[in-house]
C-alpha cells in the first residue's frame, strides 16, 4: 500500500530539547512538505523540498530544520529556538509537476512538557 | 498575498438538511483549488481539485463548484458520518511554488442524528 508514515503519532518535548519528527513516503513523490496545525489557523507550511539534497523555507520556518537525504524522507527537527512548538506537525506529498494533489500523512503530536 | 477565507468557522446541521460551504481566495494566479476532509487527530484527506471558473466535481453528497473568487462545497443531505473539518487550499501558478498549498482556517461541520 502506497502512502505517507509519520512517527512517532505523540511526542514529548522537555524545554531547551531538539527533536525529531519522521517523514516517509513510498509514493515515489517529488515534492515533500511539513506543515503546522494550531487550533484555529489551518495548516501553515514550514519548509518544502523539490528534490534530494534541496529545501526551501516556508512561512514559518523559525526554529526548525530539516534534510532531504533520500527522496523517500523529510525528517523535521524541532530545535529549542522554537519558542512555542506544542502543535500538530503534518507532512505532505506530491508531484507538482504531474499536477496531482498532496497526500498527507496522520500527524504527529508534539507536546512540550 | 495569496489568502484564503473560509466560512462559517463552525456549521451545526441536522441529518438531511442540505447546505454550503464557502471558500473565498486571494492570488496572483491560481493553479488550482483543493478541498480535504479532515477528522480529530487525523491527516487531511483529499476530496476534490478544481482548475478553472465553472468547474464542478461531485462525490456522494459533496459537490465542489469554482469561480474566479470563491468555492463552494455543497453538501446534500448529510449524515452524522460527514462531521469533520473541511480545508480548502489554494496553489499558485508559478515557476517557484512547486506545488506549496495555502489552506483556509477550515469549517467544523457537525452533522447531528
Amino acid at each position: 500500500d502506497g502512502g505517507i508514515t509519520q512517527s512517532p503519532k505523540y511526542l514529548f518535548r522537555k524545554e531547551g530539547q531538539n527533536v525529531t519528527l519522521s517523514c516517509e513516503q513510498n509514493l515515489n513523490h517529488d515534492a515533500m512538505y511539513w506543515y503546522r496545525q494550531d487550533p484555529g489557523q489551518g495548516l501553515r507550511l514550514i519548509y518544502y523540498s523539490q528534490i534530494v539534497n534541496d529545501f526551501q523555507k516556508g512561512d514559518i520556518a523559525e526554529g526548525y530544520s530539516v534534510s532531504r537525504e533520500k527522496k523517500e524522507s523529510f525528517p523535521l527537527t524541532v530545535t529549542s529556538a522554537q519558542k512555542n512548538p506544542t502543535a500538530f506537525y503534518l507532512c505532505a506529498s506530491s508531484n507538482p509537476l504531474r499536477g496531482t494533489e498532496a497526500f498527507f500523512g496522520q500527524g504527529t503530536r508534539l507536546t512540550v512538557v | 498575498e495569496d489568502q484564503v477565507t473560509q466560512s462559517p468557522e463552525a456549521l451545526r446541521l441536522q441529518e438531511g438538511e442540505s447546505s454550503s460551504l464557502n471558500c473565498s481566495y486571494t492570488v496572483s494566479g491560481l493553479r488550482g483549488l483543493f478541498w480535504y476532509r479532515q477528522d480529530p487527530g487525523k491527516g487531511p484527506e483529499f476530496l476534490f481539485t478544481l482548475y478553472s471558473a465553472g468547474e464542478e466535481k461531485e462525490k456522494e453528497r459533496l459537490k465542489a463548484t469554482l469561480t474566479k473568487k470563491e468555492s463552494f462545497l455543497h453538501i446534500t443531505a448529510p449524515k452524522p458520518e460527514d462531521s469533520a473539518t473541511y480545508l480548502c487550499a489554494v496553489q499558485v501558478a508559478g515557476g517557484t511554488s512547486y506545488g506549496k498549498l495555502t489552506f483556509g482556517q477550515g469549517t467544523i461541520l457537525t452533522v447531528h442524528p
